[in-house]
């Protein structure tokens, strides 16, 4: 059974700063892998979405990157902003169309 | 373009009641799957439905259940509620084959 692992699980950043976050998952046999962002009681918004041949995808401040032979994604955001603050959820499908979510790391941005 | 649809966003029940949640997909969207969020599980998945056939199943027990109609639309029903089923419960809905799920903004269940 796939596990997705989130790394850190709370992170604390002063606005501004560029941050790193990381996404480990067990099966490598992975065709996609999605970001998401969650702000508390709301859905999930979809951030990026990375297929199993690519390496990196970008979207204006947010970038994703996957190596699946290590089983690792990561997402960097470059110039935090308050409006960043969120749950940031990855998430990887097995061949039924079923998410293996991550516990999510949760960011907080100080003004 | 619309996104998808939950209804309703909010529900309060009494223990043992039973309640139906609806989610409207993408147009075009024909996959339509359903997850639980719970604080101490996280995001656990319910099942889904691909041409109103269910596809997949979760490891949740028989009183949770689901159905599609022919125009991809989906309602899940959960019977005899308990008060661990309080939880948001998310649709998401995606193209065939997946191309990445678009989720709904939820609907919150608080038994009591």
């Amino acid at each position: 059974k796939q596990e997705v692992t989130q790394i850190p699980a709370a992170l604390s950043v002063p606005e501004g700063e560029n941050l790193v976050l990381n996404c480990s998952f067990t099966d490598s046999a992975i065709y996609n892998l999605q970001w998401f962002r969650q702000d508390p009681g709301k859905g999930l918004t979809s951030l990026l979405l990375i297929q199993s041949s690519q390496r990196e995808q970008t979207s204006g401040r947010l970038n994703a990157s996957l190596d699946k032979s290590s089983g690792r994604s990561t997402l960097y955001i470059a110039a935090s902003q308050p409006g960043d603050s969120a749950t940031y959820l990855c998430a990887v499908p097995n061949t039924g169309n079923q998410f293996y979510f991550g516990t999510g790391t949760s960011l907080t941005v100080i003004p | 373009k619309a996104g998808v649809t939950q209804t309703p966003r909010y529900l309060i029940k009494t223990r043992g009641q039973q309640v139906t949640l609806s989610c409207s997909p993408i147009s075009g969207h024909r996959s339509v799957s359903w997850y639980q969020q719970t604080p101490g599980q996280g995001l656990q998945f319910l099942f889904e439905y691909f041409s109103e056939t269910q596809r997949n199943k979760g490891n949740f027990p028989g009183r949770f259940s689901g159905r599609q109609f022919s125009n991809s639309r989906s309602e899940m029903n959960v019977s005899t509620l308990e008060l661990g089923d309080s939880a948001l419960y998310l649709c998401a809905s995606s193209r065939e084959p997946v191309t990445g799920y678009t989720f709904g903004s939820g609907t919150r269940l608080t038994v009591v």
